[in-house]
């Protein structure tokens, strides 16, 4: 079925390390990816995109890495602060006009003072 | 510029009630989506509007159904609750157009006794 999974459910960092949060998706099909974070009582908040024509963007702190070969997508964030810690969902698109989004469960991260 | 806004906050009902959701999009945006966010899974895909009418619908029973308002704000209904209807409902709002981000509201808290 429909599905797109996170390989690591949590990941605790150290203040000024660099975060990699991981999502496999499985729907080859799919053509547009994003991630959001989700802060405690808020709702899922737009971090950044990428098209599947793409397999690189970055944004202020953050990278989104996409490999189609292997359905996998990463979000990389340098330099990882206490406003970090939140919980990340990678979503993904497929293609047919359907404009839902299929998330995953979520990463939760944790950044240590 | 306002974001997505969503009432109430929190709205505790009994089985077999009926519930009303509410959802105003950021300016500008026609398509909005609704999705649950029930504890321990992920953002699972209800409904999407645009220009007033119903365009998609997710895997949820018929007593899930909505509506668009010409000003694009959008109601979610829930009729004869029950107790797995108990969940976050998140609004979110995009321009029309498959490679456009869905910005999100905080959600509505529903409690069902």
């Amino acid at each position: 079925g429909e599905s797109v999974g996170l390989h690591l459910p949590t990941l605790s960092v150290q203040e000024g390390d660099n975060s990699i949060i991981n999502c496999a998706y499985s729907n080859s099909a799919s053509d547009y990816f994003i991630w959001y974070k989700q802060e405690s009582g808020k709702g899922p908040q737009f971090i950044i995109d990428i098209r599947s024509n793409m397999d690189k963007r970055q944004g202020q702190r953050v990278t989104v890495l996409l490999n189609k070969t292997v359905k996998h997508l990463s979000l990389q964030i340098a330099a990882t602060q206490p406003g970090d810690s939140a919980v990340y969902f990678c979503a993904e698109k497929g293609q047919g006009g359907s404009e839902k989004l299929v998330f995953g469960k979520g990463t939760k991260l944790t950044v240590n003072p | 510029e306002a974001g997505v806004t969503q009432s109430p906050t929190h709205l505790i009902k009994t089985r077999g009630q009926q519930a009303t959701l509410r959802c105003s999009p950021i300016s500008g945006h026609t398509s909005v989506y609704w999705y649950q966010q029930a504890l321990g899974l992920g953002l699972q895909f209800l409904l999407w509007y645009d220009e007033g009418e119903e365009r998609n619908r997710g895997n949820f029973p018929p007593r899930f159904s909505g509506r668009q308002f010409p000003n694009y704000s959008s109601e979610l209904n829930v009729n004869a609750l029950e107790l797995e209807d108990s969940a976050l409902y998140l609004c979110a709002s995009s321009f029309r157009g498959r490679v456009q981000p869905q910005h999100f509201g905080d959600g509505t808290r529903l409690s069902i006794l």
